[in-house]
């Protein structure tokens, strides 16, 4: 098991309500990476944070925005849910930009509806 | 055309078997390559990862680059029922992941 968690693990939502996700990174990771997963598909990248800074987004409208604390512990949220929000996030750490070994929490299952 | 593309499957061997995933990818940029196992409704857990052309071996799993042809292989020696899972092929490109749909591969005993 990574070292990374996200919380809570299933929600439910309404269209068009707010919802926030939260990933505690790896200790010693400075890097977090948001990414959503429709089901039957690769994950796709929403945005990263590196010492608290959006350090590079994806193809995901504004609403979709994030936050990073000085332990590194990272938020996303989204506005103005969607039915096709519904989807498993997942957050993934590492340790500098580079991310070539980052490891990925077991995600966040959110159903809109 | 997607960055990458991968044959999503099923993919069904027996216990025993030597499996074969592929993964190819369209920008030449790309210079990081990895493979995920993701079990059902569980986060993707890195396998390996490759920087250069070659082969790149790992207890019973083997991941090969071909950068001139722009394709990725895994290959899973003496496969278990426990290697049943999702496998996804990423490359990495600035502070992204570029991943493959994934590949389902069930063992079957």
């Amino acid at each position: 098991e990574t070292g990374v968690t996200q919380s809570p693990t299933h929600l439910i939502k309404t269209r068009g309500q707010q919802v926030t996700l939260r990933c505690s990174s790896q200790s010693g990771h400075n890097t977090v990476s948001w990414y959503q997963q429709a089901l039957g598909q690769g994950p796709q990248f929403i945005f990263q944070y590196y010492r608290e800074e959006e350090n590079g987004r994806g193809n995901f409208p504004p609403r979709f925005s994030g936050l990073q604390f000085p332990n590194y512990s990272s938020e996303l949220n989204v506005n103005a849910l969607e039915l096709d929000d519904s989807a498993l996030y997942l957050c993934a750490s590492s340790a500098g930009q580079k991310n070539t070994e980052a490891f990925f929490g077991q995600g966040t299952r959110l159903t809109v509806v | 055309q997607k960055e990458v593309e991968q044959d999503p499957g099923p993919l069904s061997v027996p216990e025993g078997a030597i499996v074969s995933l592929n993964c190819t990818y369209s920008n030449s940029a790309f210079q990081y390559f990895m493979w995920y196992r993701q079990y059902s409704r569980k986060g993707p857990e890195l396998l390996m990862y490759t920087y250069s052309s070659g082969n790149k071996e790992d207890g019973r799993f083997t991941a090969q680059v071909d950068k001139s042809s722009k394709y990725i292989s895994l290959f899973i020696r003496d496969s278990q029922p426990s290697d049943s899972a999702t496998y996804l092929c990423a490359t990495h490109y600035g502070q992204n992941f570029v991943f493959g749909p994934g590949t389902r591969l069930s063992v079957l005993p």
